[in-house]
């Protein structure tokens, strides 16, 4: 099936310094979404990007969709300590389909105080 | 409630046995959606409704995996002889209609010992 490469697995971070990860696929979607999970709860919605080429940013965050289709990245400046989490890049086809979310694997972020 | 419920927060149950997972989704969500998440992935896409009848269930890895939502609300995932393997967070996630935001409960914790 249909797999995101998601990188880098994890970082580890001083507070206050930005953060980019960054997710590829050999297939095309058309659109990408970044979610946050952290322990024992659900992943939560923080940027999704409808148009290839399209940079969205959402606070601290930001993030784009390659022109590509393939690819997306997410940018994370000034990180403090509640940025610590599992990121997932995601990904949908458009047409018959495309309320099936597909996930990468996911970046653990943990940020030093 | 505000948010997708899903009870219990915690199961654990001896090989072979039956056991279902329960989801109460965000009221007037006709689309829900089961995900299952192993350790260290991201979740994989089990099963959507859309309003009481399954529109895709082509996640679901074999027969031993059922799920219903008889009334088009809460929804109930049924393992039947369950296997160490099955041992997961199994996410429910509801949203408006196919095409908008979904929103994810906590999870079910799932381990078969």
């Amino acid at each position: 099936g249909q797999q995101l490469n998601q990188s880098p697995q994890s970082m580890f971070i001083q507070e206050g310094e930005d953060v980019s990860m960054n997710c590829t696929s050999s297939s095309i979607f058309n659109t990408w979404l970044w979610y946050k999970q952290d322990p024992g709860e659900g992943p939560v919605l923080l940027i999704a990007l409808y148009k290839a080429g399209e940079l969205t940013s959402n606070g601290r965050l930001t993030a784009q969709f390659g022109i590509t289709r393939k690819d997306s990245f997410l940018n994370i400046s000034a990180s403090i300590p509640s940025d610590v989490g599992i990121y997932f890049c995601a990904a949908q086809n458009s047409g018959g389909s495309n309320y099936k979310l597909t996930f990468g694997k996911g970046t653990l972020l943990t940020v030093n105080p | 409630g505000a948010g997708v419920s899903q009870t219990p927060s915690n199961k654990v149950t001896e090989k072979g046995k039956y056991v279902e997972l329960r989801c109460d989704p965000i009221s007037g969500h006709t689309a829900l959606y089961w995900y299952r998440q192993s350790l260290g992935q991201g979740p994989e896409f089990l099963i959507y409704f859309q309003g009481t009848g399954a529109a895709d269930d082509s996640g679901l890895p074999n027969d031993r995996f059922f799920a219903v939502r008889p009334e088009g609300s809460v929804s109930t995932l049924k393992i039947q002889r369950t296997e160490r393997g099955d041992s997961a967070v199994y996410l429910c996630a509801s949203s408006a209609d196919r095409n908008t935001e979904a929103f994810f409960g906590q999870g079910t914790r799932l381990t078969v010992v």
